[in-house]
């Protein structure tokens, strides 16, 4: 799988939109981007994945650069409630291991 | 909305004994996972199994280590003898297909088993 690059961490004020980006320079053609989130020591939640065009849910959007080198995750309205760890991960399909890395740490302060 | 779930969610035992730590997948989904997390450390993959086999594992999963789907809905994980370096967080995962990376088909997680090793 190729390898993804984060920052460590990151601060957000409550309500505004949190943008983290994501290098995966080596990624494949048929690699996917995933982004998942831990908060505190729960079960990794996915957030949302894409291939090649952006894509958006009740969560998040995702952007993708047309060379597929970097992401970025929005979080559009950032709430306390989305400090966490996030993950970006690149991998073929979901039936292969998730290859965490340590993420960036998303601090959101009122 | 369905979830996987874990039992327990948090197993003490004393170094050597052995533990089975015990998941319900979500009811339609046909791959399944562990990962372990130890306190401060990243998430790790163990294995994935997939009709009634191991399709993937890590080099953490060694012959301390098995995992068996004895029904229709559970999904365990055995460790025959634990060391207190087993001492983590241990995630089980699900995913529907695991083939096609299509917008619903992506692994879900549970809550996890905090096993302590004293």
């Amino acid at each position: 799988d190729a390898k993804t690059t984060q920052p460590t961490s990151m601060d957000c004020a409550e309500g505004r939109a949190a943008n983290l980006p994501c290098n995966h320079s080596t990624i494949s053609g048929n690699e996917y981007v995933y982004w998942y989130r831990q908060i505190h020591s729960q079960g990794p939640q996915y957030i949302i994945h894409g291939l090649k065009n952006n894509e958006t849910n009740e969560m998040a959007s995702l952007i993708i650069t047309e060379d597929r080198k970097s992401s970025t995750l929005i979080l559009p309205h950032a709430t306390l409630r989305d400090t966490a760890v996030y993950y970006c991960i690149v991998s073929l399909n979901s039936g292969y291991a998730l290859n965490f890395g340590k993420g960036t740490s998303l601090l959101v302060t009122p | 909305e369905p979830e996987v779930t874990q039992t327990p969610s948090h197993q003490v035992t004393q170094m050597g004994q052995e533990v089975i730590l015990r998941c319900v997948p979500i009811s339609n989904h046909l791959y399944f996972y562990w990962y372990r997390q130890i306190l401060g450390q990243k998430v790790e993959f163990l294995v994935s199994f997939y009709n009634n086999e191991i399709s993937e594992k890590s080099e953490i999963f060694d012959d301390q280590f098995s995992v068996e789907r004895p029904d229709g809905s559970n999904f365990t994980l055995k460790i025959r003898s634990t060391k207190l370096e087993d001492s983590a967080m241990y995630f089980c995962a699900s995913s529907h297909l695991g083939t096609s990376g299509s917008s619903t088909d992506t692994q879900y997680f549970g809550p996890g088993t905090r096993l302590t090793v004293l």
